[in-house]
């Protein structure tokens, strides 16, 4: 089935990398998210796209973190100068618009396991 | 104090039990409440969504939602060991897209 899906499954990177997280979402979902998620927690927000525009980026921890969708579909969520702390699964999920009928479900992709040595 | 804030547990259960988990959130202006299932090592899935005060039934699962409390919550009746996994409870505001996560509550079912 076509799912979301994330590469890499895992990567792993020393401090101080640039990494390259890339997310494609279920054709048609409108609405492409990016969280972060620690051992033995939720989901931490990141940012959401709905199309092309980030339309709330307020959970990106700090400048070293942006993320695209120049097309309105394929992410990517890019890290610069990674840092141990940014080691955490890294969750993208896709929906439909938020409307009559459509619940706004999630749909999550495998994540993409990011090691900062 | 978090937008969704769940007791982490861990809840234990035996087998056939009815399993309670409570979530209670701040923002007032959340009209859209969910409740997904994680499994360890595995993406959440969703398994129950709610948007009006009161109960909401499907199979062995019910979500029940009180605005005025800002507290929702989900039973799981008739327990079973497959339904040990991590429980997140979520919030989505009206006219917006941005879901908020609790830290998820542990469910153990022992057989």
């Amino acid at each position: 089935g076509a799912g979301v899906s994330q590469t890499p499954s895992n990567k792993v990177t020393e401090k101080g990398k640039y990494v390259e997280l890339r997310c494609d979402p279920i054709s048609g979902h409108t609405a492409l998210y990016w969280y972060r998620q620690s051992l033995g927690q939720g989901p931490e927000f990141l940012i959401y796209f709905q199309g092309t525009g980030a339309a709330d980026d307020s959970g990106l921890p700090n400048d070293r973190f942006f993320a695209v969708r120049p097309e309105g579909s394929v992410s990517t969520l890019k890290i610069q100068r990674t840092e141990r702390g940014d080691s955490a699964v890294y969750l993208c999920a896709s929906s439909l618009t938020a409307s009559e009928g459509n619940t706004g479900e999630l749909f999550f992709g495998e994540g993409s396991r990011l090691t900062v040595l | 104090q978090k937008e969704v804030e769940q007791n982490s547990g861990p809840l234990s259960v035996p087998e056939g039990a009815i399993a309670s988990l409570n979530c209670t959130y701040s923002d007032r202006g959340s009209q859209s409440f969910f409740w997904y299932r994680q499994y360890s090592g595995k993406s959440p899935e969703l398994i129950m969504f709610i948007y009006s005060n009161g109960d909401k039934e499907d199979g062995r699962f019910t979500a029940q939602l009180n605005k005025a409390s800002q507290y929702v919550s989900l039973l799981i009746r008739d327990s079973q060991p497959s339904d040990s996994a991590t429980y997140l409870c979520a919030s989505r505001n009206t006219g917006g897209f941005k879901t908020i996560f609790g830290a998820g509550t542990r469910l153990f079912v022992k057989a």
